[in-house]
């Protein structure tokens, strides 16, 4: 069974960089086509992409905020781990992380699904 | 970067209606576009990938069509459970959403 949980701070303050961990269990990282996305939500909006990384560690980035995240994944610790810097209250989302299939085929999809952490930006 | 319109943003239907919701792409994508539901308060859950293939476990009455730039997302027959936000996701450059549909039930 895939499983994937997300967690991190709850508050951060303006200007802050934000640290968040996907823990997930019943696939590994190290297996070829392999990749975990990130995406958030704030509240009452649309879901936005922000970030994935594949088994061969591969990044990609949104355009929009490429210049403030990072991505990276211990594989022994079956952990991705997000960064996002300069944090601002428009930031304030619940944030996932995904396992994401079919990156090999250059046909990604995101078919497991963490169950969220909120996350508010506020002084 | 690819931009997805949805339409339209929100619709009522009573239980057993046929649902229909149009996802359009800025340029032209194939048939890169999956589509996710999300029901409140929950995570999103994987329904079509590559436009029209129904993931595993996914009730029939969920369909999908479409490439190029115009996508179609169908309940056939809408039921109590189907109350959810929908949206639209396409992977031909790095990914984006479409900004969802609410279907509520009347």
């Amino acid at each position: 069974q895939v499983t994937l949980r997300e967690s991190g701070p709850a508050l951060v303050k303006p200007t802050q960089t934000l640290t968040l961990t996907c823990t997930f269990s019943g696939f590994s990282l190290s297996s070829r086509g392999m990749s975990v996305s990130w995406i958030r939500q704030p509240p009452g909006k649309a879901l936005e992409w922000l970030a994935r990384i594949d088994w061969n560690d591969d990044k990609y980035y949104t355009t929009s905020l490429r210049t403030r995240l990072t991505i990276s994944k211990d594989t022994s610790k079956n952990q991705v781990v997000l960064t996002m810097t300069n944090m601002d209250p428009v930031d304030t989302a619940t944030y996932y992380c995904a396992r994401v299939l079919g990156v090999r085929e250059l046909r990604p999809r995101m078919d497991v699904w963490g169950q969220g952490t909120t996350v508010t930006v506020s002084s | 970067d690819i931009q997805m319109t949805q339409s339209p943003s929100s619709l009522s239907a009573s239980v057993g209606d046929r649902v229909t919701i149009t996802c359009q792409a800025s340029q032209d994508i194939s048939n890169y576009l999956n589509w996710y539901q999300q029901k409140p308060g929950k995570a999103p859950k994987l329904l079509i990938y590559d436009a029209s293939n129904l993931e595993t476990g996914v009730p029939s009455r969920f369909s999908g069509s479409g490439s190029g730039t115009v996508f179609t997302f169908t309940i056939s027959s809408l039921q109590p459970e189907d109350l959810a936000t929908y949206y639209c996701q396409q992977y031909d450059n790095l990914l984006s959403f479409g900004g969802g549909t609410k279907v509520e039930i009347k």
